[in-house]
């Protein structure tokens, strides 16, 4: 079964350029989440999707920010414009129903951001 | 709000060696809790979960956690660890609300190195 796939692995850019990253969840899974993990620091979540509709991005710097998940399967994360403190790892993560009890939830390889 | 405290930072040990990391979270109610591993280079899997029923939990490649609700503990242990076992280690809780669960908070992580 592929696993939850990321790209690009590494980025590095400028501060006030853009970066966009993308994720394909394993197949058939509903909810799709976005994580921030920065050095030193376990994953944080930055939104979390059920479908092609937002569930919680509570913690998603909006200002800068924005993710999406237009026809329910794959999602795009963008930064603009990029903070140093952005770097980090984002991670693409996805489960099976919302909410199920017991469902684990798989995680990608990350996309490393170094904004310089 | 949740939050999840993992004590040691790095743990350095020699082969053969038992180990054990903590893990405490503060949440008031019911809680779904997880250990997920990171080799290097590689993505967070997991190692083991608790939802309800025995306490002691049996995961992947020798690993067992025993949850201790008066002390709001988690802890992982190996009774002998291998250079393989190098990783980083994550503990991660959410909310049982009885049939569905909350988001996933996770600790900083501990670093853990076995020398051969």
């Amino acid at each position: 079964e592929a696993g939850v796939a990321q790209s690009p692995r590494y980025k590095i850019i400028e501060k006030r350029q853009s970066v966009a990253f993308w994720c394909n969840p394993i197949s058939g899974h509903a909810t799709l989440y976005w994580y921030q993990q920065i050095l030193g620091q376990g994953p944080k979540l930055l939104i979390q999707f059920q479908n092609n509709g937002v569930v919680d991005d509570s913690q998603l710097p909006k200002d800068r920010f924005s993710a999406e998940r237009l026809k329910g399967v794959d999602s795009t994360l963008k930064i603009q414009p990029a903070k140093l403190e952005d770097s980090a790892v984002y991670l693409c993560a996805s489960s099976g129903k919302r909410g199920y009890l017991g469902n684990t939830i798989y995680f990608g390889e990350g996309s490393w951001l170094t904004v310089v | 709000a949740q939050s999840v405290s993992q004590h040691n930072h790095h743990v350095i040990l020699s082969e053969a060696a038992s180990l054990e990391l903590g893990c405490n979270y503060s949440y008031g109610g019911t809680v779904n809790l997880f250990w997920y591993v990171q080799y290097p280079g590689q993505h967070l899997q997991l190692l083991l979960k608790y939802f309800s029923g025995d306490p002691l939990v049996k995961g992947i490649k020798g690993f067992e956690a025993e949850f201790i609700k008066s002390k709001f503990s988690f802890n992982l242990r190996k009774p002998s660890v291998q250079w393989s076992d190098t990783a980083e280690y994550f503990c991660a809780v959410n909310a049982n609300y009885g049939g569905s669960q909350g988001n996933l908070i996770f600790g900083k992580g501990t670093k853990l190195s076995v020398k051969p």
